[in-house]
């Protein structure tokens, strides 16, 4: 069975500070592993994705994230907030099997102060 | 030429009505998906469908009924509107079921039953 948990429903920096959304995922099979971003009453776009090759992975905006096997963890960080970036985050497992389902976490909504 | 379009965006119906949401992908992709936003902004998967077969259907009850005349179109048909059907409807497509492909999702339908 896989799972995705996101460790924070709600994450308030200010503005040009760093960003941390945490995430960690159980899967059985070996995962892929996504985030998505949902602005206020928009769709979701995808920010960056893990496929098993570099653990470290660059997305738009200037955000990465690091897949740790040993910590079944991938947390999403920016090292500069910026008033644009508040909205909901979705932290995704997709295992490697046929028939299975993209999971989605509960979402992080990031907000930034002035 | 948007990806992944859903219509109606917005829906506002009165209880006991039945409507549809129609979902359409140009991306050649063999698996379809409708999820459900609730006002949590949890995101649970309801149906997937691959080369319009049925392959996933949760706990979802049968007032709801998926229809996939191709590959490229995945319907949402709900009778008996209820209340509690209130929420952001997506529609998303994968490359593959699961197999740590990213989905694309829509911009998602709002229904309001009124």
């Amino acid at each position: 069975a896989q799972s995705v948990t996101q460790l924070d429903s709600h994450v308030s920096v200010s503005e040009g500070t760093p960003v941390l959304l945490r995430c960690n995922y159980s899967s059985s099979y070996s995962p892929s592993l996504f985030w998505y971003v949902q602005h206020p009453n928009k769709g979701l776009q995808l920010l960056l994705k893990y496929t098993s090759a570099a653990t470290l992975v660059k997305g738009i905006n200037g955000f990465e994230a690091e897949f740790k096997k040993s910590e079944t963890s991938f947390h999403l960080t920016k090292p500069s907030a910026h008033m644009s970036d508040a909205a909901e985050y979705f932290c995704v497992v997709s295992p490697y099997s046929s028939a299975s389902k993209i999971i989605f976490g509960s979402g992080t909504r990031l907000s930034i102060r002035p | 030429d948007t990806a992944v379009s859903q219509t109606p965006k917005y829906l506002v119906t009165q209880m006991g009505n039945d409507k549809s949401i129609k979902c359409e992908q140009n991306l050649g992709h063999d698996t379809m998906y409708w999820y459900k936003q609730d006002s949590k902004k949890f995101l649970k998967i309801m149906f997937s469908y691959n080369n319009k077969e049925l392959i996933i259907n949760e706990t979802v009850p049968n007032r709801f009924s998926p229809k996939s005349p191709d590959k490229a179109h995945l319907n949402l048909h709900i009778n008996s509107l209820e209340l509690g059907d209130s929420a952001v409807y997506f529609c998303a497509s994968s490359q593959v079921a699961g197999g740590g492909t990213e989905a694309f999702f829509g911009q998602g339908t709002r229904l309001t039953v009124v």
